[in-house]
């Protein structure tokens, strides 16, 4: 079974710039939630999304957007790049169902660094 | 405050000895709890999961909860170098859709 597949893997961007991530989750979970992972604020939540609908959404600008596609496929975009941006930026896939929202299966995340 | 509270640690004991990760949490609506190990370099993986109040034990883990006390542990007997890594406590409430993470503590066993 195929885990959660994160491109591109590393980036290098300069800030004003926009940049896209894409996340294809585990076969038959409709669940994905996208997370920033830096070493000072550990792993911030930024959105979760199930069938194509934004469910929750963490404390982040409006540069920060995400969407979910009809097969679970989920991209995030980040725009006008700053340096704070720079980070690891992690998708979690799971079956989306209400009693297991926390049992989170992580893609080796996309290296972002703002230049 | 954060919402789920870890020491970060460097956390250190030898080889064969019983390692104690703690965490609390600030929002009492949180009813399910998780640890998540994430080893250098490498992604978060969820190694246990407690719903319930008192002890859950998976192998060397215990995952121990109190929700009175609003705390969380997690217990791992015969440490091993292997188990060196960054512990994520993590926390989320039911009929919401975000899973809330500590800072993690950093574990080092010492051969």
């Amino acid at each position: 079974k195929a885990g959660v597949t994160q491109t591109p893997r590393y980036l290098i961007k300069t800030r004003g710039q926009q940049v896209t991530l894409s996340c294809s989750p585990i076969s038959g979970h409709r669940s994905v939630s996208w997370y920033q992972q830096t070493p000072g604020q550990g792993l911030q939540f930024l959105f979760e999304y199930f069938s194509e609908t934004q469910r929750n959404k963490g404390n982040f600008p409006g540069r920060f957007s995400g969407r979910q596609f009809s097969n679970s496929r989920s991209e995030m975009n980040v725009s006008t790049l700053e340096l704070g941006d720079s980070a690891l930026y992690l998708c979690a896939s799971s079956l989306g169902a209400m009693g297991n929202t926390g049992e989170l299966f992580f893609g080796e995340g996309s290296r972002l660094t703002v230049l | 405050q954060k919402e789920v509270e870890q020491n970060s640690g460097p956390l250190s004991v030898p080889e064969g000895a019983i390692a104690s990760l703690n965490c609390t949490y600030s929002d009492r609506g949180s009813q399910s709890f998780f640890w998540y190990r994430q080893y250098s370099g490498k992604s978060p993986e969820l190694i246990m999961s407690i719903y319930s109040n008192g002890d859950k034990e998976d192998g060397r883990f215990t995952a121990q909860l109190n929700k009175a006390s609003q705390y969380v542990s997690l217990l791992i007997r015969d440490s091993q170098p292997s188990d060196s890594a960054t512990y994520l406590c993590a926390a989320t409430a039911v009929g919401y859709q975000k899973v809330t993470f500590g800072i993690g503590t950093k574990l080092q066993v010492i051969p």
